[in-house]
């Protein structure tokens, strides 16, 4: 078993739609957990960053955290095209990253 | 802010040449790390760097492959004798040393191809 797993979809929304991505850990000594983007042929963008279990919100962007359930959501609203890329899940320990498979991301016109 | 800049973008090379890539960070970050990224699946840790110390390194980052920081601020990452299976995006990313798991920022990495 993965310690991040993630659907890598492809996912695909209408424009407007909320969109809910999610991933499920298995490692209970992940201590931060994150949100990534990654357009075509660039380097992740760092989306939200978060280290309690809750909501916190960032404009359209909610990221939850369920640490008895090892499990994280993002949430995007009012989805634009331009949300259109890959969101890749990730979590630390011991001062590295480790990524889900990321979850590619539709947002249909 | 000029965020983590990574030369070259592409690098186009014959199986068994060494190639060498080149990190600059955020200037005021003392952490340097790299990362590999093939397709389909998220960046995979290979070594990081605070200051010019290596502190740690993957299983993943074989004999063939090197990384220096020389005085703490770029990095460059050495693969020597390339093989078809080293053709990825390696990625690099830069934090801040106040306190552990600060968040890493990423260049927008440098692509591998493996004639």
């Amino acid at each position: 078993q993965k310690e991040v797993e993630q659907d890598p979809g492809p996912l695909s929304v209408p424009e407007g739609a909320i969109v809910s991505l999610n991933c499920t850990y298995s490692n209970s000594a992940f201590q931060y957990f994150m949100w990534y983007r990654q357009y075509s042929r660039k380097g992740p963008e760092l989306l939200m960053y978060t280290y309690s279990s809750g909501n916190k919100e960032d404009g359209r962007f909610t990221a939850q955290v369920d640490k008895s359930s090892k499990y994280i959501s993002l949430f995007i609203r009012d989805s634009q095209p331009s949300d259109s890329a890959t969101y890749l899940c990730a979590m630390t320990r011991d001062d590295k990253i480790i990524f889900g498979k990321g979850t590619r991301l539709h947002i249909l016109p | 802010d000029t965020g983590v800049s990574q030369n070259p973008r592409h690098k186009i090379t014959k199986r068994g040449q060494n190639v060498t890539f080149r990190c600059d960070p955020i200037s005021e970050h003392n952490r340097l790390y790299w990362y590999r990224q093939t397709l389909g699946q998220g960046p995979e840790f290979l070594t990081y760097f605070q200051n010019e110390a290596q502190l740690e390194k993957s299983r993943l980052l074989s004999d063939r492959f090197s990384a220096e920081r020389p005085k703490g601020s770029f990095s460059t990452l050495e693969i020597q004798r390339t093989e078809q299976g080293d053709s990825a995006m390696y990625l690099c990313a830069s934090s801040t040393d106040r306190g552990y798991n600060q968040p890493q920022h990423f260049g927008d990495g440098t692509r591998l191809s493996i004639l």
